[in-house]
């Protein structure tokens, strides 16, 4: 079975363009959330959707935005890059929504490198 | 205040030997869970163990067993009989139940296995 899928796996972007990327979860997993990895740290909550709908928002600027589509895969989108935006950008795909036990599987990331 | 804690920035085992990776967390939810996650070069997350807020006994996952404290706070990974695949980044995690659309994450803790 396949797993979570991202592309692209690894992207160099300059500061103030703009980056779009893709994420394609487990079959049958309606909820598909996006977490920011900065080196060195855990990584930390951006967005999470659920049928095709928002239901969570981490402390990110409007610069980040993110939409699902109806065959459950997702995109997240950024705006204005800054430097600040280079990261490991992982998603994770859930059949649930909201409990507390069910762990979500991840994707290997893309590395987004702003220069 | 932060929601995990992982003091130990990097850690070093000799092959065969057991080793623990300390995590504590912070939550005024009664209804929580909390992950350890593995995280190789390759960035991808693999889920190693779970433990339920309510569960009375400590969770096991083959060479994986969690000692959970909970007056304490703590959930401590135990790795025993270390590989050198276990060589890697390990993140504790929580989720908290009403607010589960989210995971809260360490800062890591590196572990190499020496041979």
């Amino acid at each position: 079975d396949a797993g979570v899928t991202q592309s692209p796996t690894h992207l160099i972007k300059t500061r103030g363009q703009h980056v779009t990327l893709r994420c394609s979860p487990i079959s049958g997993h309606k909820s598909v959330s996006w977490y920011q990895q900065v080196l060195g740290q855990g990584p930390q909550f951006i967005f999470q959707y659920y049928e095709k709908e928002e239901r969570g928002r981490g402390n990110f600027p409007d610069r980040f935005s993110a939409r699902q589509f109806p065959n459950y895969s997702s995109e997240l989108n950024v705006n204005a890059l800054l430097l600040g935006d280079s990261a490991l950008y992982l998603c994770a795909s859930s059949t649930s929504r909201n409990s507390a036990y069910d762990g979500y599987t991840f994707g290997s990331g893309t590395r987004l490198t702003v220069v | 205040a932060q929601k995990i804690t992982q003091t130990q920035p990097g850690m070093f085992v000799q092959e065969k030997e057991a080793v623990t990776l300390d995590c504590t967390y912070d939550t005024s939810d009664p209804s929580y869970g909390l992950f350890w996650y593995k995280q190789p070069s390759s960035g991808e997350m693999i889920f190693l163990i779970y433990q339920g807020s309510y569960d009375q006994q400590n969770a096991t996952e083959g060479r994986y067993s969690l000692n959970f404290q909970k007056a304490r706070k703590s959930a401590n990974l135990v790795i025993s009989a270390s590989q050198l695949g276990d060589s890697a980044m390990y993140f504790c995690a929580m989720r908290e139940f009403n607010t589960g659309n989210q995971f809260y994450f360490g800062t890591g803790t590196s572990l190499t296995v020496i041979p």
